[in-house]
This record gives C-alpha cells, structure tokens and sequence, in this order.
C-alpha cells in the first residue's frame, strides 16, 4: 500500500535561511509525486509534481524539489525563506493500480522567524 | 474567480443532526473529489467522480454518508446522523486528469456538538 513519511512535524527557521522539508513515500511503481501548502483555514495550494523525467522539478513561490528513487524520498527545498512561506506543508503520492486517490503525509508545519 | 467553491465555510451541528455541503469544481475539470482532513493530519480520501459517475469510494466512507454529483458538474456531500467523529474539514478538489495534480477549494469546516 503506498504511505507517505513526513518525519518533522514542525520545522522553524529564521527569514532567509534555507530550507528543506522532507518527505518519504513507498510505492510499488514510479510514482506522481506532489507537494502541497495549507495557510491556516485554507484548502491547499499545488506547490510542484513529478512524474517523470528530471528528477529536479521547479514549483512556483521559488521552490523545487528533488526525486531520489535510490531514497524514496521527495524532499522540498527553497533558498531562502520569507515569512510569508509560514504555513504546513503536505507532500502526496499517487495515484496507483486504478485508484484514483492522492495518499497524503501528516505535514509539516514550518515557522519562520523575523 | 474560476477557483473550487465550497459551500458553507462553516457549519455548526447537534448530534444525530443532518448536514450536506456543496462543492462547484472548476468547469472543465472532470474529475471531482472529496477528501477529509483533521486536525494535525493530512487529507484522507474520500471519493471520486469522473463526469457524474462515483467511480472509487474510501472505507472512510461509512453508510451515513453520501455524495452526489448529478449533472457531472457540482457535487453534494451528505452526513446523516452526524457524530462528533464527524467534526473535521470537509475539501473538494477537482482536477481535468491524473498527471495535473488538485486544485482544492478552502473546505467546509464541520463541528458536531
């Protein structure tokens, strides 16, 4: 069955300083991989995918993210952080075998501090 | 704005209550879904439309609850007997294929008393 790790729950780091959110899935093919942002009583916003090809994929608000197949890991990365990017985080995978859903992790929420 | 509208942002129920939420997708996106999140957890899946036909449901989705989609464009999700189980946000997305990911809308917020 696919899961999604999302081994921080919270991450808090200091306006622009880098950042790196991670994020492990298990899948039994190549998968679609998503990376979402929720601000507080919101839905979420499509941050990036993959679903094949370069393993680097460029999102929108200045961030990327990496596939690494050898890790099954999908890890989110931005150069520098503004406070405006303090929100959670949720990265997805899916879908699989005819299924149509999306298997979300329990997300990250990050801080960032002035 | 040609984003997916959830409607109501929040309802409040008693116990054993009914409730339904709406949800309008974006117009040309076929796909339609229901997921529920509660707090400190992700989005759980739900259910699936393609076009008017509910083509995937979840476990999660125990025989108090119905969703609708009728003419394939708007869908209607149904909660009878409601429990303070229940209380969570309800999202919709939508979405024209498998490859492009959801475009969420900002939920219904349910709280059961």
């Amino acid at each position: 069955a696919q899961s999604v790790t999302q081994p921080d729950i919270h991450i808090t780091v200091s306006e622009g300083a880098s950042l790196e959110l991670r994020c492990n899935y298990s899948y039994g093919a190549t998968p679609y991989l998503f990376w979402y942002v929720q601000s507080p009583g919101q839905g979420l916003q499509l941050l990036l995918k993959y679903f094949s090809g370069d393993t680097l994929v460029q999102g929108i608000k200045g961030f990327e993210a990496e596939f690494k197949r050898s890790q099954s890991s999908f890890n989110l990365r931005k150069p520098s952080v503004h406070w405006s990017d303090a929100a959670e985080y949720f990265c997805a995978v899916g879908p699989q075998g005819g299924s149509e859903k999306l298997v979300f992790g329990k997300g990250t929420k990050l801080t960032v501090n002035p | 704005d040609t984003g997916v509208s959830q409607n109501p942002r929040h309802k409040i129920t008693k116990r054993g209550q009914n409730v339904t939420f709406r949800c309008d997708p974006i117009s040309e996106h076929n796909r339609l879904y229901w997921y529920r999140q509660t707090l400190g957890q992700g989005p759980e899946f739900l259910t699936y439309f393609q076009n008017e036909a509910q083509l995937e449901k979840s476990r999660l989705l125990s025989d108090r609850f119905s969703a609708e989609r009728p003419k394939g464009s708007f869908s209607t999700l149904e909660i009878q007997r409601t429990e303070q189980g229940d209380s969570a946000m309800y999202l919709c997305a939508s979405s024209p294929g498998q490859a492009w990911g959801y475009t969420f809308g900002s939920g219904t917020r349910l709280t059961v008393v």
